[in-house]
C-alpha cells in the first residue's frame, strides 16, 4: 500500500475553511484516498473517499490533484467540534486494509 | 443503526495477567478488524476476519495474543500474559464486505487497557 505524508499539526480559526494536505506520491491506479478523523477518546470516523475526481459530502470536500500524487481535505466552515486527528489513508482494493499513519492534529480555535 | 459495540470500556490489570475484549459488529457486517492504538500513534491493524475466517493476522503477536470470531458475528481478543507494552486502546471495526472501502469501516469506541 502507498505511504502518505501529512503535517503533524495545523491550526484553524472557527468559521474559516480548514485545508488539510496529504502527499501520496507512490499511489497506484487501483488505490483510493480515504480520510478518517479521530476525536479524543473515540474511534476513528469515516469522512470521505475518492479515486480520481473531487468529491463532496455533508462533512467535507476532497480535492485530488490530476496526477493523484496529493490531495486536500477541506472542512468548509470549521467548528470547535472539528478539533481532532485527521488521517489520510491510501486503500488498495486488493488488500482491503486501512493502514493508519500518524495523521494531522487539527486544532480549531475560537 | 446501532454502532460497533465494545466492552469493557476500561481495564486495568497487572503484568502477566490475562485479559479479554469483546466486540459486537454492526448487524450484517461480514468483515471485522481489531486494531491496537498506542498513545500518540495511529491505530495498528492486528487481525482481519471475513465472516468467521481469518483473512490476515500477520501483525498479531501470536505468542500472547489470540482472537476468534464466533459464528461470524461477535469477536473476542485475548492477551495472555499481558506485558507493560500492551497498554493501549484496542479498537474494533466492521464493514459490509471484503471490499469494505465502498461501504466504509465503522469503528467502536475502543477498550482502554492499562497494564501495571
Amino acid at each position: 500500500d502507498a505511504k502518505t505524508t501529512q503535517p503533524p499539526s495545523m491550526d484553524c480559526a472557527e468559521g474559516r475553511a480548514a485545508n488539510l494536505p496529504c502527499n501520496h506520491s507512490t499511489i497506484s491506479g487501483n488505490e483510493y484516498v480515504y480520510w478518517y478523523r479521530q476525536i479524543h477518546s473515540q474511534g476513528p470516523q469515516y469522512i470521505i473517499h475518492g479515486l480520481k475526481n473531487n468529491e463532496t459530502n455533508e462533512m467535507a470536500s476532497l480535492i485530488i490533484t490530476e496526477d493523484r500524487k496529493s490531495s486536500t481535505l477541506i472542512l468548509p466552515h470549521a467548528t470547535l467540534r472539528d478539533t481532532a486527528v485527521y488521517y489520510c489513508i491510501v486503500l488498495s482494493y486488493n488488500t482491503d486494509k486501512l493502514i493508519f499513519g500518524t495523521g494531522t492534529r487539527l486544532q480549531v480555535f475560537p | 443503526e446501532a454502532g460497533v459495540a465494545q466492552s469493557p470500556r476500561y481495564k486495568i490489570i497487572e503484568k502477566r495477567q490475562s485479559v479479554a475484549f469483546w466486540c459486537n459488529p454492526i448487524s450484517g457486517h461480514a468483515t471485522l478488524y481489531w486494531y491496537q492504538q498506542i498513545l500518540g500513534q495511529g491505530p495498528k491493524l492486528l487481525i482481519q476476519f471475513q465472516n468467521n475466517g481469518v483473512v490476515d493476522d500477520s501483525q498479531l503477536p501470536k505468542d500472547r495474543f489470540s482472537a476468534e470470531r464466533l459464528k461470524g458475528v461477535d469477536s473476542t481478543l485475548k492477551i495472555q500474559p499481558a506485558k507493560l507494552e500492551d497498554s493501549a486502546v484496542y479498537l474494533c471495526a466492521s464493514s459490509l464486505g471484503l471490499r469494505g472501502g465502498d461501504y466504509g469501516y465503522t469503528f467502536g469506541s475502543g477498550t482502554r487497557l492499562t497494564v501495571v
